[in-house]
């Protein structure tokens, strides 16, 4: 089993809103990551989580907080957005650094 | 500096006829190299890794690549297209020394004539 979940599909949300998005795998790996991906572009690497520990912050800018609560399950906190942060959020998750990275399917964030 | 190519923005195929997309790499160290595949909307399926060994590697969805160190490439083909193959592309690379960061392409949008 590859599968990466993700929660939920869609959201809409104000710029004073707080939310959360929320990964979960069952492969037992031990990094998870968090992108960013934009209409027509790859995706953009945000953070990676490494047995339960922030392993990289792509200099993301503070509203966007991760979170790992135990090495199947990873959020994504989401506060004072802008609409420029609009785009599909994906997890993904992978045995380690030098192993393919499998992908959730994603959640559409609108921010309005 | 590290990139990937892949040159084409889109291409269209006949359904039925088969299909090559191209990658190109600029990577010091040796590369782990990867194709997936994104439907609209959805996320990106892994369709074929290659890491070492042999060179010419079978994927899922009767797709395959092929490995070639002199040319930097790393092509993706399929002998048969078929409508649902309609996807983004996205060439992807990465390395012992990359720290988890995986180099992509800029994506090959494939359209099937029917």
């Amino acid at each position: 089993d590859t599968e990466v979940t993700q929660t939920p599909k869609h959201l809409v949300m104000g710029m004073t809103n707080k939310k959360s998005l929320k990964c979960e795998q069952h492969m037992g790996h031990r990094a998870m990551y968090w992108y960013k991906q934009k209409a027509k572009k790859p995706p953009e690497l945000m953070f990676v989580y490494s047995y339960e520990k922030l392993s990289i912050n792509e200099s993301v800018p503070s509203r966007f907080s991760p979170e790992c609560p135990n090495s199947s399950l990873l959020n994504l906190h989401l506060h004072a957005l802008q609409p420029e942060d609009s785009a599909l959020y994906l997890c993904a998750s992978s045995q380690g650094r030098n192993y393919e990275q499998y992908f959730g399917p994603g959640t559409r964030l609108t921010v309005t | 500096a590290q990139s990937v190519t892949q040159p084409d923005i889109h291409i269209t195929v006949s359904e039925g006829a088969s299909l090559e997309l191209r990658c190109n790499y600029s990577y010091g160290a040796t590369p782990y190299l990867f194709w997936y595949v994104q439907s609209p909307g959805q996320g990106l399926q892994l369709l074929l890794k290659y890491f070492s060994g042999d060179t010419l590697v079978q994927g899922i969805k009767g797709f395959e690549a092929e490995f070639k160190r002199s040319q930097s490439s790393f092509n993706l083909r399929k002998p048969s297209v078929h409508w649902s193959d309609a996807a983004e592309y996205f060439c992807a690379v990465g390395a012992e020394d990359s720290n988890y960061q995986l180099i992509w392409g800029a994506g090959t949008k494939l359209i099937i004539k029917p």
